[in-house]
């Protein structure tokens, strides 16, 4: 039971480096999602994919880039890291036939020094 | 627009005690709702939804919510709490209709602490 696989699940970049967060669904899922986590503000959305080569800016879109590359694979970039982007990231998916549950998957730790 | 308010971004209880969280939304249009529990360095587990069904739903671990419409409420409960229970809880709203393509808003969270 794969489920929502991210990776890494660690990773300490320097100001202005670029690097790109992968991830992966098993679940024959059309939406995917991308949502950023810091402290005291819940998750915001960052983009999402409603299907198959669609993407859409979420709340905060500003500083990163996406792809969805196929039904599975959604990935994220940031083209030039900042301080501002060290969060914790989550790749999600969406069941549309179980009552829109979103999948999450366990998170990528980001660090920019 | 949506939004999602958790009054209270910290819960203290005693084992056995009463668990409230509380969740209040805003949606112009009918929500889905969601309770996501978060375990320290792990992602979201799904706890239950609402998806315009029962107004009294039934999650995992012994957690419940009830719908309000009149009161835009979704606060979750647990008769007994257990240690085990000591983790951040999330309220979200989502888009029934569909439009939103299942976007979640989430609350900022809830950390719940159990005491022996």
């Amino acid at each position: 039971n794969a489920g929502v696989t991210q990776t890494p699940k660690f990773q300490v970049l320097k100001t202005g480096q670029s690097m790109t967060l992968q991830c992966a669904q098993d679940m024959n899922h059309n939406s995917m999602y991308w949502y950023r986590q810091d402290p005291g503000m819940g998750l915001r959305l960052i983009y999402y994919s409603a299907s198959e080569g669609t993407t859409d800016k979420g709340e905060v879109p500003n500083g990163y880039n996406v792809s969805r590359l196929n039904k599975r694979e959604f990935s994220l970039r940031l083209e030039s890291a900042a301080p501002s982007q060290t969060s914790v990231y989550f790749c999600a998916s969406r069941s549309s036939s179980s009552g829109n549950t979103i999948y999450f998957g366990e998170g990528s730790w980001l660090t920019v020094v | 627009a949506q939004s999602v308010t958790q009054l209270g971004s910290h819960v203290s209880v005693s084992e056995g005690a009463l668990v409230l969280l509380r969740c209040n939304y805003s949606s112009s249009v009918p929500p889905y709702l969601f309770w996501y529990v978060q375990y320290p360095n792990q992602g979201l587990q799904l706890l239950l939804k609402y998806t315009s069904a029962a107004t009294l739903v039934k999650g995992i671990n012994g957690f419940e919510a009830e719908f309000k419409k009149s009161e835009t409420s979704f606060h979750l409960t647990k008769p007994s709490a257990h240690m085990s229970d000591a983790a951040e809880y999330f309220c979200a709203v989502s888009d029934a209709g569909g439009t939103s393509y299942g976007k979640l808003t989430f609350g900022q969270g809830t950390i719940l602490t159990v005491h022996p």
